[in-house]
């Protein structure tokens, strides 16, 4: 099946800077990727839709400014936290969908990203 | 109101048994897809199964099947013969059409520890 990887899986960074996470279709053009965010014991939290080649769509309540979201080409999507604090630190997950706008079409998941802040 | 509900916040089985995790959805359009993840706690989402709208026999992949109840608005996912390795977050989710095909909406999840 379609696979997607995402690295790191662990981070640990200092507070103030940044960290970027990379989300990776490898056997599928992802012209959509989705972040997001979860908590321990809550369900996934949508952050933003990455459309290659054009600015990320940011949910209510996400900052644009603090995740900065790029997707470069069809097969690449970064995450980068800016000026991170330790509020900041949680599990991060990005994830592609097969292309088409079939509600068939499944979404693949990274492995996820363990943040921490210290 | 909630697009996926998963009404059981933690559930326990017995090895070899079989165990339902309930959900329920909502949604008026006519064409979705429904679809039950997986999470252990190494935290990867990993997909199980799939049952379309209009699909009329309940999806099966392996030892996991989907009781597909259209009228009631039910996707309950069935494991047959629990083993050790099921325990995990198990998460329902829905996807509807929209003009970016990109409506994707998750439960609650389910935890599931399977007892020896």
């Amino acid at each position: 099946g379609a696979v997607v990887s995402q690295h790191p899986s662990w981070v640990i960074c200092k507070s103030g800077t940044s960290v970027k996470i990379e989300c990776r279709s490898l056997d599928f053009q992802a012209t959509t990727m989705f972040w997001y965010r979860q908590f321990p014991k809550q369900s996934l939290m949508l952050m933003a839709t990455s459309n290659e080649g054009s600015k990320a769509t940011y949910e209510q309540g996400v900052e644009k400014d603090k995740f900065l979201i790029n997707h470069a080409s069809l097969t690449l999507s970064t995450l980068t936290v800016t000026s991170a604090h330790p509020e900041d630190s949680s599990f991060y997950i990005c994830s592609a969908s097969l292309p088409g706008y079939r509600v068939g079409n499944t979404i693949y998941f990274g492995e996820g990203s363990w943040l921490t802040v210290v | 109101a909630q697009k996926i509900t998963q009404t059981q916040p933690g559930m326990f089985v017995q090895e070899k048994e079989a165990v339902t995790l309930d959900c329920t959805y909502d949604t008026s359009d006519q064409s979705y897809g429904l679809f039950w993840y997986k999470q252990p706690s190494s935290g990867e989402m990993i997909f199980l199964i799939y049952q379309g709208s209009y699909d009329e026999q309940n999806a099966t992949e392996g030892r996991y099947s989907l009781n597909f109840q259209k009228a009631r608005k039910s996707a309950n996912l069935v494991i047959s013969a629990s083993q050790l390795g099921d325990s995990a977050m198990y998460f329902c989710a829905m996807r509807e059409p929209s003009n970016t095909g990109n409506q994707f909406y998750f439960g609650t999840g389910t935890s599931l520890t399977v007892i020896p």
